[in-house]
């Protein structure tokens, strides 16, 4: 499979604490992105790193990619209580016949407790 | 409104039944996605669409049937309803390659 997986599954902290949470992949990418689902609810896009890019930063969100590893992270700074989500993944694949399609990994569920 | 929906946003039927999930896009957006999310699967791939009259297989296609006429519709049929396909529809589109704008889902339930 050349989705990505996130680590840990789930992560439990309290508000003003950071939320770390990381994605590997197999393959090579042309982008990565982080999208968020509120429980019941579709997915929102966050933020967007591409592979030639190394850190990307859009508020609370700070993202890292490391191609020579196959990983990325994303952390959250300061967690409010309204972050409590699942956080997924997903990547872009460099190939020409899979443009378009991204593929997720199964999700952090995050919890920030008050 | 502008934006993605689907309809119905629940739906329970029988096994064997003929179901259609509807998606329509305000955007104009080249690209449109049908994916299923099941406990323990995360997001799988049912079928794309690149443009009106274009469509792909994803990597759980068997059982479904699409179209694409309009570039705003992307309807999403199961041809004859099986439990397994009991789970959470979502579609998405996008302009480019990148990013993915995703509706609020369709719950369905095969009984």
């Amino acid at each position: 499979s050349q989705q990505g997986e996130e680590d840990p599954q789930a992560l439990s902290i309290q508000e003003g604490e950071n939320a770390t949470m990381n994605c590997s992949y197999k393959t090579s990418i042309n982008n990565l992105q982080w999208y968020r689902q509120n429980s019941g609810r579709g997915l929102v896009h966050l933020i967007l790193i591409r592979s030639n890019e190394r850190e990307k930063h859009s508020g609370r969100l700070r993202v890292t990619l490391d191609t020579s590893k196959k990983s990325s992270s994303l952390l959250i700074t300061a967690s409010r209580a309204a972050d409590t989500a699942s956080y997924f993944c997903a990547t872009g694949l460099d190939r020409g016949s899979t443009l378009g399609r991204l593929y997720f990994g199964r999700g952090t569920q995050l919890t920030v407790w008050p | 409104d502008a934006g993605i929906t689907q309809s119905p946003r629940y739906k329970i039927t029988e096994t064997g039944r003929q179901v259609t999930l509807m998606c329509h896009q305000t955007w104009s957006h080249s690209y449109m996605f049908w994916y299923r999310q099941d406990l323990g699967h995360g997001l799988r791939l049912i079928y794309y669409s690149a443009a009106a009259d274009i469509t792909d297989k994803g990597e759980v296609p068997d059982g479904y049937v699409v179209s694409r006429s309009k570039t705003e519709n992307f309807p999403l049929t199961l041809e004859s309803a099986t439990r397994s396909q009991t789970s959470v529809y979502f579609c998405a589109s996008s302009e480019r390659w990148d990013t993915q704008y995703f509706g609020p889902g369709t719950r369905l339930t095969v009984l």
